[in-house]
């Protein structure tokens, strides 16, 4: 089981750029990495994924070193509506098909004016 | 398009009764299932998944259970509920591809246990 480790909480302000970084230092070869976002009372939403080096959609960014051991999400010129719990995944891959999807603490990001 | 239904939105229950939570998932075939839930202010415990028809794998021992009596539908139950049920519970599902990672959830259900 790759477990992952990220920081509890993050404060920025509005038009930062905000960097959230992941350790997942028992990562498998196949595994591939995942963002979700979620809101208060709401379920997790699915931001973005990567296997390896950089991904980039028209929210985040997700950059991964070559060892793959640690992974950072990128969020471009933060408002107050990115505060949120942000959860880095790492695969795990189940046996039959699909992944078992383990979400751990997350990261609270709180971004003010 | 996918969509994933969960009810009801919001439930009061005794402690010592029954429960019994459904979702349902709608525009695929043979997704992954999921429950999890989350106490106030933490994160997310996986509960059950189910990568098929009675196969469902159980991560937390508690008293409460799942089922998938159809392929789209996931149930999860319990016979007597205890104070420490109380929480957020969501129900999510994926495509069935060991690479895919992306989960869609439901709205899930507040759980009170009074």
């Amino acid at each position: 089981l790759a477990k992952t480790t990220q920081p509890i909480s993050m404060d920025s302000y509005e038009g930062q750029e905000v960097n959230i970084t992941c350790s997942h230092n028992n990562i498998a070869t196949n595994d591939y990495i995942t963002w979700y976002q979620q809101f208060p009372s709401q379920g997790p939403r699915f931001i973005i994924q990567g296997y390896k080096t950089k991904v980039t959609n028209e929210v985040a960014s997700l950059f991964i070193p070559a060892d793959r051991k640690s992974s950072t999400l990128s969020l471009p010129r933060v408002s107050l509506s990115d505060t949120a719990v942000y959860y880095c995944l790492v695969g795990d891959m189940v046996t039959g098909g699909g992944n078992k999807l383990t979400f751990g603490t997350g990261t609270q990001l709180k971004v003010e004016l | 398009s996918q969509t994933i239904h969960q009810w009801p939105a919001t439930l009061v229950q005794p402690v010592g009764s029954p429960l019994s939570l459904e979702c349902t998932v709608e525009g695929t075939s043979n997704p992954n299932l999921y429950w999890y839930r989350q106490a106030a202010g933490r994160g997310l415990q996986l509960l059950f998944y189910s990568i098929g028809i009675d196969q469902i794998s159980s991560e937390v021992p508690q008293n409460l259970s799942a089922s998938r009596p159809q392929d789209r539908q996931f149930i999860l139950s319990s016979k007597k509920l205890l104070l420490s049920d109380s929480g957020f519970y969501l129900c999510a599902w994926s495509m069935p591809d060991r690479r895919n990672t992306e989960a869609f959830f439901g709205q899930g259900t507040r759980l009170t246990v009074v």
